[in-house]
């Protein structure tokens, strides 16, 4: 089945501690890319990869890392996490151009306390 | 990418069509109008785009007026799994592939 999978489905932390939010997808897609969703700011995108050691930033960078060494998988790290980066994170990825949709993971719950 | 208008709250009766509109004048000629739906904390799940022709698949039909300043997404027989926040989108790829999501219409699907 196709798919985007992220793990884990739910993360309980305390500031400082490094972690990674894992992301793969079976799709062949070349394009994958982290948002994290917050009540009241909707979905904003933290970082893009448009192939293989290609990646960027998006709207909300700070306090992330991304990378991109295999074509499959586009973890997410937060070397020291912090209270306000308890949110609700997606990854998606897809097809170059405008005419291929993206498709999303259940997303990852995060709370830092 | 377009700035894209939707009602924020519908309500439709199990069974009955739901008719979502969305309006986005300022759509470039290149821009596709996508619809994405989001149920309570899940994932946001692709259902439809278009370019300048109607479309329709298994999951619901997309009606673009001929000027593409507007659309309408039509869900033949809403059902109550069909309740969620529902986000139409104007894309053209460029140079980030972002998707900016707007509040969305919440359709409540009532039994």
């Amino acid at each position: 089945e196709a798919q985007v999978t992220q793990n884990p489905r739910y993360l309980i932390t305390v500031t400082g501690k490094k972690l990674t939010v894992t992301c793969s997808q079976n799709m062949n897609h070349e394009y994958m890319s982290w948002y994290r969703q917050d009540p009241g700011l909707g979905l904003r995108q933290i970082y893009y990869s448009m192939n293989v050691e290609v990646t960027d930033k998006g709207d909300v960078p700070e306090g992330y890392k991304v990378s991109r060494k295999e074509k499959r998988n586009f973890p997410l790290i937060l070397e020291s996490p912090s209270p306000n980066q308890t949110s609700l994170y997606f990854c998606a990825s897809s097809y170059l151009g405008s005419n291929s949709p993206l498709h999303f993971g259940n997303g990852t719950r995060l709370t830092v306390t | 990418d377009a700035k894209t208008t939707q009602p924020p709250s519908m309500d439709c009766a199990e069974g009955r069509a739901a008719n979502l509109p969305c309006n986005h004048s300022t759509i470039s000629g290149n821009e596709y109008v996508y619809w994405y739906r989001q149920i309570h904390s899940q994932g946001p799940q692709y259902i439809i785009h278009g370019l300048k022709n109607n479309e329709t698949n298994e999951m619901a039909s997309l009606i673009i007026t001929e000027d593409r300043k507007s659309s309408t997404l039509i869900l033949p027989h809403a059902t109550l799994r069909d309740t969620a926040v529902y986000y139409c989108i104007g894309f053209r790829g460029g140079s980030n592939y972002k998707l900016t999501f707007g509040k969305g219409t919440l359709l409540t699907v009532n039994p």
